[in-house]
């Protein structure tokens, strides 16, 4: 079993949906990372979160420690968003990320 | 501030054959990490540097890949023979805090083993 499993695996949306993206871990983790990566394999760190909630623009990140999971929330998504969005954990006393499979965005005009 | 840069960005060689890969990192970063990422999946950690020095090369098969950083700046990652399985993207990071903050990521260099 992964360390990070991520939910759905792919997500088409309409121009303006709300759209979230789950995932889950099942270690102990000093923090979480959301990722974006776009075509062509560019990756742009969106946020690292170790309690509470994020927000940045249309982007808000959550994190529940006790049930180990995160949630990414895009508010009035956009086709620029598309995009594969990654979870990524650092966990314990490890200085490496652990990254999970990734959830593949498409949003439709 | 420059970005972390790579090259070259894409490469088609024949199984069997060598390949080398570059990467400099982001001005007084002083961690450096190789990640292989095959179609599909999450990246995988292959090597991780503290200046010069590696922490991790755990996950690095090292019978046919290695990685230097002699200076603890720019560094070099080389495959040799290369296998079909070794079509990914690899991804260079930096990070100035040991690995306990944001990585920066560079783009990526795509390789194809024919």
């Amino acid at each position: 079993k992964n360390e990070v499993e991520q939910s759905p695996q792919n997500l088409t949306a309409q121009e303006g949906e709300f759209i979230t993206i789950n995932c889950s871990y099942s270690v102990g983790i000093s923090a979480l990372h959301w990722l974006q990566q776009h075509p062509g394999g560019g990756i742009v760190s969106l946020f690292m979160l170790s309690s509470g909630k994020k927000k940045h623009g249309r982007l808000i990140a959550t994190i529940n420690i006790q049930e180990k999971h995160s949630s990414l929330h895009i508010t009035a998504s956009h086709p620029r968003d598309s995009a594969v969005y990654i979870c990524a954990i650092l966990s314990g006393s490890a200085r490496q990320l652990t990254f999970g499979s990734g959830t593949q965005l498409t949003v439709l005009p | 501030e420059a970005g972390v840069a790579q090259s070259p960005r894409y490469k088609i060689i024949e199984k069997r054959q060598s390949v080398a890969f570059w990467c400099n990192p982001i001005s007084g970063h002083a961690t450096l990490y190789w990640y292989q990422q095959i179609l599909g999946q999450g990246p995988k950690l292959l090597i991780q540097f503290q200046n010069n020095g590696v922490v991790d090369d755990s996950q690095l098969p090292k019978d046919r890949f290695s990685a230097e950083r002699l200076k603890g700046v720019d560094s070099t990652l080389k495959i040799q023979p290369a296998k079909l399985e070794d079509s990914a993207v690899y991804l260079c990071a930096s990070s100035d805090s040991g690995g306990a903050g944001e990585q920066f990521f560079g783009p990526g260099t795509r390789l194809t083993v024919l």
